[in-house]
């Protein structure tokens, strides 16, 4: 079964503050997605990173994708307290059928 | 356009109750996704569905849970004889086609069990 791996599970960082989030994947996938999820609510696309060398930037957030490495990262830029929520990633499994979802990161920006 | 919508959003059941949970996927979607996800954990897949078809259902427990999407109407993920465990909030998806891009999820149902 393939898995996907994110880390840390559980981030605190200040506001202004830089940092990054990884998502590690167990088997070959060219296809990778963040989402954030709000506490009670359903779960919002940020990205979709289709190939290798694959980099796309939304405001504080930039995603990156290594196929090869089967790594992906989501940098936060100067973050700021709406920035807080659990971002995952999924992985496809080169089928269309289903997504492996991460465990999460929980991200809290402290003023 | 309206979203994927999801109901109950919330739902109490006793052991050995049934869950029925409801999910009308985006306007124009035929492809219906439900995953569930437990405390603290991430989504888990549970099954594909098109119109009166399930074509992955390998993220189902073999007993108790059933899942359909009829030709019309809203698809359907019920849950029998619930136990402690099956808390969780169960999400929908829809996408239009069998999909590698992004696919919309719904507002999740949240199923607790005392």
């Amino acid at each position: 079964e393939l898995k996907v791996e994110q880390n840390p599970l559980f981030l605190s960082m200040q506001e202004g503050k830089n940092y990054t989030i990884y998502c590690n994947y167990s088997t070959t996938s060219d296809r990778l997605y963040w989402y954030r999820q709000d506490p009670g609510k359903s779960l919002e696309s940020l990205f979709v990173l289709l190939s290798n060398g694959a980099v796309k930037q939304e405001g504080r957030l930039m995603a990156s994708l290594d196929t090869k490495a089967r790594l992906s990262t989501l940098h936060i830029t100067a973050a700021v307290h709406d920035l807080s929520a659990t971002y995952f990633c999924a992985v496809d499994a080169n089928t269309g059928n289903q997504f492996y979802f991460g465990t999460g990161t929980s991200l809290t920006v402290i003023p | 356009n309206a979203g994927v919508m999801q109901n109950p959003r919330h739902l109490v059941r006793r052991r050995g109750q049934e869950a029925r949970l409801r999910c009308s996927p985006m306007k124009g979607h035929s492809h219906v996704y439900w995953y569930r996800q437990l405390p603290e954990e991430g989504l888990k897949f549970m099954v594909y569905l098109q119109k009166e078809n399930i074509i992955d259902e390998s993220g189902m427990p073999k007993e108790r849970f059933s899942a359909e999407f009829p030709k019309e109407g809203p698809s359907i993920l019920r849950i029998q004889q619930v136990v402690r465990g099956d808390s969780a909030a169960y999400f929908c998806a829809s996408s239009p086609r069998i999909s590698r891009d992004t696919i919309y999820f719904g507002e999740g149902s949240w199923l607790t069990v005392v």
